[in-house]
């Protein structure tokens, strides 16, 4: 079946835009997770959704990062007033119900540049 | 605190060679999960293998095992029979029981040589 997909692939953007990254999760997935890899890093958890809900959020660096989940399928990651340390790629990430054990499948990112 | 750490930045083997790439945890929670990932060049991560705080076996998937030391809290890759496409970033990750987030390792990065 169809993995997580991601758009777009990449974005480059300009100092004090707006951007918005897009998710679509494995169909029938009910957690949805975005991470940030910056270069030579892990990725780092930003937020986790249980279907619609913002279920945690405490990843998020400040309140210029924002997502959405509104039918609790595809998600949308929205920046706000973007900086040049924003540059990272965003992954996303579904799993089947979100428990702790819980295989999360990742998609292919979206790399952010910020100029 | 760091949760996870991989201290190898960088490994070679030998095309057909088994290789270990070492992952240590830190963690109170009795219960959590550990889990592989390989993220080739092209970005993607790509699920292996996950080894559970409670199960009493290593996993272990096709040429994937999962060495686990539970009292050294280490839990280290193996990869048999090394092929030139295994060549990669891989990460290991931790995921408490009571949370959500999933906390990566700095990754080490596999070359396979022919």
């Amino acid at each position: 079946g169809a993995g997580v997909s991601q758009t777009p692939s990449n974005k480059v953007t300009e100092k004090g835009k707006y951007v918005e990254l897009r998710c679509d999760p494995i169909s029938g997935h009910t957690a949805l997770y975005w991470y940030r890899q910056s270069l030579g890093q892990g990725p780092e958890f930003l937020i986790y959704f249980q279907g619609t809900g913002a279920a945690d959020d405490s990843g998020l660096p400040n309140d210029r990062f924002f997502a959405v989940r509104p039918e609790g399928s595809v998600s949308t990651l929205k920046i706000q007033r973007t900086e040049r340390g924003d540059s990272a790629v965003y992954l996303c990430a579904s799993s089947l119900g979100g428990g702790g054990t819980d295989t999360q499948y990742f998609g292919p990112g979206t790399r952010l540049t910020v100029l | 605190a760091q949760k996870i750490t991989q201290t190898q930045p960088g490994m070679f083997v030998q095309e057909k060679e088994a290789v270990t790439l070492d992952c240590t945890y830190d963690t109170s929670d009795p219960s959590y999960g550990l889990f592989w990932y390989k993220q080739p060049s092209s970005g993607e991560m790509i699920f292996l293998i996950y080894q559970g705080s409670y199960d009493q076996q290593n996993a272990t998937e096709g040429r994937y095992s999962l060495n686990f030391q539970k009292a050294r809290k280490s839990a280290n890759l193996v990869i048999s029979a090394s092929q030139l496409g295994d060549s990669a970033m891989y990460f290991c990750a931790m995921r408490e029981g009571g949370n959500n987030d999933m906390r990566f390792g700095a990754g080490t990065r596999l070359t396979v040589k022919p």
